[in-house]
Formats: C-alpha cells, structure tokens, sequence
C-alpha cells in the first residue's frame, strides 16, 4: 500500500512556464520532503518541510523553486519559471505515519521535460 | 557531507548466478540504510530497509547486510532472473532531513 502517491506522473512543458508537481500523502504524515533525479544521475535531495515551513534545502533549491500545502493535505512544488536543465524525475517523500524522521517513503515520481 | 558510491556501476551476469551488490559510505552516523530498484524511466521501489542498529535484512532472495562502522553495505541476490534487471539503488540517512543516494548498479541478467 502506498504511503504517497503524485500527479501527474508526467509533464511536458515550455521553457518559461510555471510548473507544479503535486504530492497526495495517503495517512497523516509530518515531514515532506522533494527529491529530484536527472537523467543519468543520483538522486539529490531538494527540501525538506514540516509544520508548514521549509526545514531545510539544499542549494539547488533557489528562488525557482517554491513549495507549500495548500489545502493541509497535498504538498506542492512548484518551479517559477522552468529551465531546460529543470528536467528530471521529481520524487516526493514522507516520514513514517508515526511522525518519526527515521525513514521516508518515496512517490512513484513525477516526469518533467522542459522542451 | 555524506558521500555514497556503488560498485560496480553496471553487472551483467548469466541467469541463476548469486550475485552481490556493493555500497559504502563516507560517514556511518546514520539511521538506517535502504536499498531501492529502479526500473528504466520509473520510479524508486524500495527493496529492504536497515535500521543503523541491524546487521542485515531478508527478503525473499534479496539479503542485505550492514556494518556500519566500516561504512558498507551489501546486497545479495541469490539465484538470479532475467526480471531482476534493473538499476539497484543504495540510499542512507537520513542525516539532517536528507537521505543520499548513490549512482546506482545497473543490472542486466542474460537468459
């Protein structure tokens, strides 16, 4: 059973435009976090997000980028302004439906392609 | 900062060999370990989890072992098939918030 799902799985978009890639966790959790995946590479860690704020980020994550629960449920990130070099494999994570931070479970990923 | 390299980064090997996969890293404060199949273009399916306090973990014909204190991690699949062919992931932390990935072994079995 999947702790976390997310939409859409794939996404074609223009240089420029404004993306959002959505995470729809199935039970309470309360850490979520943003990977991401170029082709080819490892999987580098983008955010990390509790109680409503940004925990922490790495330095790919810049003013591009922008994240948030809108609704208390979804977490969203959204890409201001997308480059050709944005396209990757996006993953969302959660923690363990105890609240604990030992472990994440990853979303089966979001497809982006800058064209 | 917390680096992770797998070797090798590809294997190929002839149906029904046992085989072992290797990981290690740089900084053994770490919660736990998992390892993770990715299929070509999709998305991360977790395989075994290691808490930092375990030494290895079954399932199936997957086993995975840790020694924290040297940094390594193995997986090892016995009696493999042609559906095992995959990238195999190796993932720890978290430290912080952040888990780290290595490159991967892609892994191709010949029937």
């Amino acid at each position: 059973e999947p702790e976390v799902t997310q939409t859409p799985s794939h996404q074609v978009t223009q240089m420029g435009q404004e993306v959002i890639l959505r995470c729809v966790p199935i039970s309470n959790h309360l850490y979520f976090y943003w990977y991401r995946q170029i082709l080819g590479q490892k999987v580098e860690f983008l955010v990390s997000f509790y109680n409503n704020e940004i925990s922490e980020k790495s330095e790919i994550f810049d003013d591009q980028f922008s994240v948030e629960r809108p609704d208390g449920s979804n977490f969203t990130l959204k890409i201001r302004s997308t480059k050709l070099e944005d396209s990757a494999m996006y993953f969302c994570a959660v923690d363990r439906v105890a609240g604990g931070r030992e472990t994440q479970y990853f979303g089966p990923g979001t497809r982006l392609l800058v064209l | 900062k917390q680096e992770v390299t797998q070797i090798p980064a590809a294997l190929s090997v002839p149906e029904g060999e046992n085989l072992v996969l290797n990981c290690s890293f740089t900084d053994s404060a770490i919660y736990n370990l998992q390892w993770f199949r990715q299929d070509p273009g999709k998305g991360l399916t977790s395989l075994l989890l290691i808490q930092s306090s375990q030494r290895e973990q079954t399932s199936g014909r997957l086993n995975a072992s840790l020694d924290k204190s040297s940094g390594r991690s193995t997986l090892y699949i016995a009696a493999s098939q042609p559906g095992d062919s995959a990238t195999y992931l190796c993932a720890v932390g978290p430290t912080g918030n952040q888990f780290y990935f290595g490159t991967g072994t892609s892994l191709t079995v010949i029937p």
